[in-house]
């Protein structure tokens, strides 16, 4: 069970505007900044977006971040086959004695 | 370009110590903070910790009690030890550079598989 919570899946058609949700508490998202992480199978994540809405150098801007209280959201503008991947977001956790918490991941598919 | 490679045994008895090594390469390890995440198959991200060219560290609490990160400046390397190992430790095993917030990991290692069994 993660501590950040995403849909399993979500998917669309391509040219189609997608959003996945992370949902998290005070004491993570709320109080500091979200990432999210693209995954192909068999690959190591990449870096998709950074404090809350911010993309590294070469991520298309199709694709945007965005978050508000103890949510998050990622949004794929103009859909493309080559975005079906599986999505992570990942936020520092104050409790304890603070660490790095991961969503459950969904699994994007193109139809 | 900055990479990062993890090198380290795919097969592990249960309960003995897992012990990897990432190298790190187009950069001074003494730069940046440094983190070992894994993935179980089938599962998601799981942070482990990251270390301080100091050799300060921080560890997830769920882990704290079986995992030592330790950093070699003169080798560009950082490690990970993970001690009393059962099947629930079999995983993809990756290193990754933090830049940023503690969350932010922008370079990260193809990925080890290490399997738990006897």
């Amino acid at each position: 069970q993660s501590v950040l919570t995403q849909p399993p899946s979500a998917s669309g058609t391509p040219g189609q505007r997608v959003t996945i949700s992370c949902s998290g508490s005070s004491s993570n998202i709320e109080s500091n900044t979200v990432n999210w992480y693209q995954q192909f199978p068999g690959m190591a994540p990449k870096l998709l977006i950074y404090t809350n809405n911010q993309r590294p150098s070469g991520v298309p801007d199709r694709f945007s971040g965005s978050k508000s209280g103890t949510s998050a959201s990622l949004a794929i503008s103009g859909l493309q086959s080559d975005d079906e991947a599986d999505y992570y977001c990942a936020a520092w956790d104050d409790s304890l004695t603070g660490h790095v918490v991961f969503g459950g991941g969904t699994k994007l598919t193109v139809l | 370009q900055v990479q990062l490679q993890e090198s380290g045994p795919r097969l592990v008895k249960p309960s003995e110590t897992l012990s990897l090594t990432c190298t790190v390469s187009g950069d001074s390890i003494s730069t940046y903070y440094w983190t070992w995440i894994r993935q179980t198959p089938g599962k998601g991200l799981e942070w482990i910790g990251y270390i301080y060219y100091t050799g300060s560290a921080n560890y997830n609490p769920s882990l704290e009690s079986r995992v030592t990160i330790a950093v070699d400046t003169s080798k560009n390397q950082f490690s990970l030890n993970l001690s009393s190992l059962t099947a629930a430790d079999t995983a993809v095993y990756y290193c990754a550079r933090r830049h940023g917030s503690y969350s932010t990991f922008d370079i990260w290692g193809q990925g080890t598989m290490v399997t738990v069994s006897s």
